[in-house]
């Protein structure tokens, strides 16, 4: 399957720790996504990359949360001093960057808990 | 700003039945529009969209919508419903054309599709 994948699939930590999800998109899709999805809630976005730019930042993205993409391919989702209002899933997604292809693919999710 | 709603956060519907799902939305411009179903313990996997062109989308699993653009809807439809298709489905959309870095998809809060045998 070459689908969009995520690492850890779950992750528990202490509040006030630090913790970082890795994702990786489907090969050759330049576009890639982060959302956060909270229980009984759709997915709220986080931040876009196009290869290794960070074009777009959410204003959820507070200054605990960092994203980066250094050499356009895998993406990190790094966060700081956990609280445990940051308990979600984590979801990453790709897309092509080809005209006729506006559809985001999504990863499985990182699932966060915050002690 | 963009949003959308979901006004149902269940529907319930027996086999062989029809089925619709509910979706409305506020963008600023024409919309990108999209569903996405969520199994258990799984990602969003992609149904249909509506970029431009006929107003009845085809997509995943016999399931279509139709875009409404004077009632602001993208109803999802399905002319007969299965047990399987019971799952958590999101509408979202996006603004067409406009600054080429937003790119972000808004969501619904999601409707739990419940089809009974």
């Amino acid at each position: 399957d070459t689908g969009v994948s995520q690492d850890p699939r779950h992750k528990i930590t202490k509040r006030g720790q630090n913790v970082t999800f890795r994702c990786d998109p489907i090969s050759e899709h330049n576009r890639l996504y982060w959302y956060r999805q909270t229980l009984g809630q759709g997915p709220e976005f986080l931040t876009y990359f196009q290869n290794e730019a960070q074009l777009e930042k959410s204003r959820l993205l507070s200054d605990r949360f960092s994203a980066e993409r250094p050499k356009g391919s895998f993406s990190t989702l790094e966060i700081q001093r956990t609280e445990q209002g940051d308990s979600a899933m984590y979801l990453c997604a790709s897309s092509p960057d080809r005209v006729g292809y506006n559809e985001q693919f999504f990863g499985p999710g990182t699932r966060l808990t915050v002690l | 700003a963009q949003s959308v709603a979901q006004p149902e956060d269940q529907v319930n519907v027996a086999e062989g039945n029809p089925l619709t799902v509910k979706c409305t939305y506020s963008v600023s411009g024409n919309p990108y529009l999209f569903w996405y179903v969520q199994y258990p313990n799984r990602g969003l996997q992609f149904l249909l969209k509506y970029i431009t062109g006929d107003n009845l989308v085809k997509g995943s699993y016999g399931f279509e919508a139709e875009f409404n653009k004077s009632q602001t809807s993208f109803h999802l439809k399905k002319p007969s419903a299965l047990v399987s298709d019971s799952a958590l489905y999101f509408c979202a959309v996006r603004a067409l054309g406009g600054d080429t870095g937003r790119r972000a998809l808004t969501f619904g809060s999601g409707t739990r599709l419940q089809v009974q045998p």
